[in-house]
């Protein structure tokens, strides 16, 4: 089975620029989450969709945004880019996830974005 | 709120030695407990979790965790480092969502 794949895996963007990541989700897998990663602050959680629905949402400014397909495929959308959203943008997927805490998150390998 | 503590921001260990990765939690409720690592422009990679049941959980590439509720700890083992093994160890707890430990970053000497 084909794992969590994400596009692009690298982005230069400068300032004021908006930028959209994709993420497919593994098979069958109905839950994406989407995580923040900076030398600063670790990892963050960003939302989860679940039937394309945000089921979760974490502590982000309205620029981060996002959404799912009927085939559970994902985006995420930064607004007006800034200096500080350069990271490494992890997307996880899950049977059900959400409510169900026992299951395990996949992740794919990231988008690395850089904001001049 | 639920949060995870890293202690060690890295851990040195030889080649052929036990290795260590410690970890602490702080959740309301039953915990459900994970580790993850990260190679190099990577993503991460499950190794284990704990559910419930048997304190001592195996997972991949031959690491084990023990659980320890009196002492709100969740730490990875692996009886005998490979260099391959070098790489950076995540903890977490899940709840609607993973919350991350800070990372500790593994480096086995040959």
């Amino acid at each position: 089975k084909a794992g969590v794949t994400q596009t692009p895996r690298y982005l230069i963007k400068t300032r004021g620029q908006q930028v959209t990541l994709s993420c497919s989700p593994i098979s069958g897998h109905r839950s994406v989450s989407w995580y923040q990663q900076t030398p600063g602050q670790g990892l963050q959680f960003l939302f989860e969709y679940f039937s394309e629905t945000q089921r979760n949402k974490g502590n982000f400014p309205g620029r981060f945004s996002g959404r799912q397909f009927s085939n559970s495929r994902s985006e995420m959308n930064v607004s007006t880019l800034e200096l500080g959203d350069s990271a490494l943008y992890l997307c996880a997927s899950s049977l059900a996830g959400g409510g169900a805490r026992r299951e395990t998150q996949y992740f794919g390998p990231g988008t690395r974005l850089l904001v001049l | 709120a639920q949060s995870v503590a890293q202690p060690e921001d890295q851990v040195n260990v030889a080649e052929g030695n036990p290795l260590t990765v410690k970890c602490t939690y702080s959740v309301s409720g039953n915990p459900y407990l994970f580790w993850y690592v990260q190679y190099p422009n990577r993503g991460l990679q499950f190794l284990l979790k704990y559910i419930t049941g048997d304190n001592l959980v195996k997972g991949s590439y031959g690491f084990e965790a023990e659980f320890n509720k009196s002492q709100t700890s969740f730490h990875l083992k692996k009886p005998s480092a490979l260099v391959s093994d070098s790489a950076l160890y995540f903890c977490a707890v899940s709840s609607n969502k993973l919350t991350f430990g800070g990372g500790t970053r593994v480096l086995v000497k040959p």
